[in-house]
């Protein structure tokens, strides 16, 4: 069984500032890793992923996160936020196979309040 | 249509009613997923449909709830004699075969459930 705890219920910045949302998953076996982001009345849509090679992966939108194995962390970070990134951010794992190949666990989810 | 979609977009029931909850997957997606987002619980999996494979039920929280998915393509899912506590918004994704080259579940934009 896997599980995710996102340390972090709510994060406000200002815009510009650096950010960094919290992420630590529990697993008795290698997961892939993600990432998804929740605008403010909108769907769920992947930012990121980790499956494999690189541990520090990004997304087009100046979003990075690096996977430390040891630490169990997955932590989610970008050098300059802007309004637009405001939304609620959701750190999930997923096994890499099995019978529950596919099955996202999320944490609570983490929300990114930018302010002017 | 480009994406994953569901309906009805809002239910309010009353308790004791049955509902039904469907999702349309995009074209050629052989996985489809069924996940809720609640307040008190986040986001949880619930079902899982893989090609012919049987489904992971692992997740369904009673056996009020029940899915099914016809040809490969359209679900359902069925709550009978719905609680409050089922209150909700249910989500539901695909993802095409795993592939190991992209891995995205595409989510719809969730049907908010309201017992009353």
């Amino acid at each position: 069984a896997q599980s995710v705890t996102q340390l972090d219920s709510q994060v406000p910045v200002f815009e510009e500032a650096p950010v960094e949302l919290r992420c630590n998953y529990s697993s008795s076996v290698s997961v892939y890793l993600f990432w998804y982001v929740q605008y403010p009345n909108q769907g769920l849509q992947l930012l990121l992923k980790y499956l494999s090679g690189s541990t520090l992966v990004e997304s087009i939108n100046g979003f990075e996160a690096e996977f430390n194995k040891s630490q169990t962390s997955f932590h989610l970070r970008k050098p300059s936020v802007h309004i637009s990134d405001t939304a609620e951010y959701f750190c999930a794992v997923s096994p890499p196979g099995g019978t529950s190949y596919g099955k996202l666990t999320f944490g609570q989810g983490t929300i990114l309040t930018v302010h002017p | 249509g480009a994406g994953v979609s569901q309906s009805p977009s809002n239910k309010v029931t009353e308790k004791g009613k049955d509902v039904e909850l469907r999702c349309d997957p995009i074209s050629g997606h052989t996985a489809l997923y069924w996940y809720r987002q609640s307040l008190g619980q986040g986001l949880e999996f619930l079902i899982y449909f893989q090609g012919n494979s049987a489904p992971d039920k692992s997740g369904l929280p009673s056996d009020r709830f029940s899915a099914e998915r016809t040809g490969g393509s359209v679900s359902t899912l069925t709550i009978q004699r719905t609680q409050q506590e089922d209150s909700a918004v249910y989500l539901c994704a695909s993802s095409r075969k795993l592939d190991g080259a992209s891995y995205e579940q595409y989510f719809g934009p969730g049907t908010r459930l309201t017992v009353t």
